[in-house]
Order: structure tokens, then sequence, then C-alpha cells
């Protein structure tokens, strides 16, 4: 079964740091390209980063220089490094599977980013 | 700049039809979407994707109740046989180098 599993989140203080982790199952992370998508309570989804198969990265404008999208082959997991965080960073963390291509065809259940100090 | 337009709400009445639009920024008419479905207190569901042609490649296990079409810089999503499961937010995104764009999505009422 084709799976990802989102993990990672919690409740960090502005400036704070997380990392958050997507296994996948039932494919291969590097084959594809992969996608990091966000949804603030109450808010639509926003489209956070980007990884291609061969290596490439892409960050919307508003976490330009302050996230980094990578992957482990070994362990089959995408990540996301998020450093100084802000108030505005919270939301719901999804990643995604692109296949078809650039299609978000499989989505995980999300992780939760909150924060407060 | 890459842009999707979607009306914030929608409603249809159980068993009928309704017909979702997502309009691309000027200049992008020809940009292929994908549409997906958010039910309450869940994460996002591929439901297709929908080329300017109007062709379109649906999901796995996706009702035959859901169909796509394509009119200029007009991107449809039409379910048919509304049902109570129904009842979510819908939203189209599309794609370019580097970028992924959503539109603020519709959250459909079935009445």
């Amino acid at each position: 079964e084709v799976q990802l599993v989102e993990s990672g989140g919690g409740l960090v203080q502005p400036g704070g740091s997380l990392r958050l982790s997507c296994a996948a199952s039932g494919f291969t992370v590097s084959n594809n390209y992969m996608t990091w998508v966000r949804q603030a309570p109450g808010k639509g989804l926003e489209w956070v980063s980007l990884i291609y198969s061969g290596g490439t990265t892409y960050y919307a404008d508003s976490v330009k220089g302050r996230f980094t999208i990578s992957r482990d082959n070994s362990k089959n997991t995408l990540f996301l490094q998020m450093n100084s965080l802000r108030a505005e960073d919270t939301a719901l963390y999804y990643c995604a599977r692109e296949t078809n291509p650039h299609v978000m065809d499989v989505w995980g259940q999300g992780t939760t980013v909150t924060v407060s100090s | 700049q890459l842009v999707l337009t979607q009306s914030p709400s929608a409603s249809a009445s159980l068993g009928a039809s309704v017909k979702l639009t997502c309009t691309l920024s000027s200049g992008h008419s020809n940009y292929a979407i994908a549409w997906h479905q958010q039910q309450p207190e869940k994460g996002p569901r591929y439901l297709m994707k929908l080329n300017s042609d109007g062709s379109h490649s649906k999901g796995d296990g996706i009702p035959d109740r859901f169909s796509g079409s394509s009119s200029g810089a007009e991107r449809y999503l039409t379910i048919s046989s509304l049902q109570s499961e129904d009842e979510a937010d819908y939203y189209c995104q599309t794609w370019g180098t580097g970028i992924r764009v959503f539109g603020g999505g519709t959250k459909l009422t079935v009445l």
C-alpha cells in the first residue's frame, strides 16, 4: 500500500527550530517529486517546498532561507527542517507525492506545528 | 503571475449535481490543473488531473460521479448524484517550474 506518514510536529517558541519527517511506504521517495504543503488553522492549502527526483529544491517565498527540504534515500523518508520559526508558520503540515507528473496524488495525514511563546 | 481563483462557497441538494469552477490567471489558460477534496478533519485527497482540452484522469477509487471539463481559462469539477460525504472543501492546484499553486478552495455544502 502506498502511504505517507508525517511526524515531528509540536509546540515551539518563536525563533526556534523543528524537523518534520515523512516516512514513505509502497514507493521510492527518490524516484518521485515530493512536496510539503501546509494549512493554517481555518485556512486553505499553501505550497511550502518541493524536491525533484534529481535533487533540485524549491521554496515558497514565505519560507525561503528558513526552511530546507531534504530526503534520506536509505530510510525512504522526506524531511523539512524549519528554522527561525514564526507565529505565522503555525499550521498542519502535509507531505505529498507527485506523479503523472506534477500532480499530488498521495497525501499524508499531516503533523501539527504550533509556534507560540 | 500564476493564480487560481475559486468561489469560496457552493451548495446543492442531496442527489443533485453541482459544478465547481477554478479560473486560471491571464496568460495561463492552457495550464492543466488537479482537483483535491478535503473532507472535514481529514487530509486532502487527490481527485483528478484535468487538462486544458477537458481530458482528465482520476485517482484510484474516485467514483464516476466526479468528472472534469474545461473551457478557456476555466476548469470545472462536476459532482453528480450528490451524497452527504461530498460535503467538503475542494481545491484546485496547478504547477510551473519550481512552483506549485493552490486556489483558495470552495466549501461545498450538501443541503
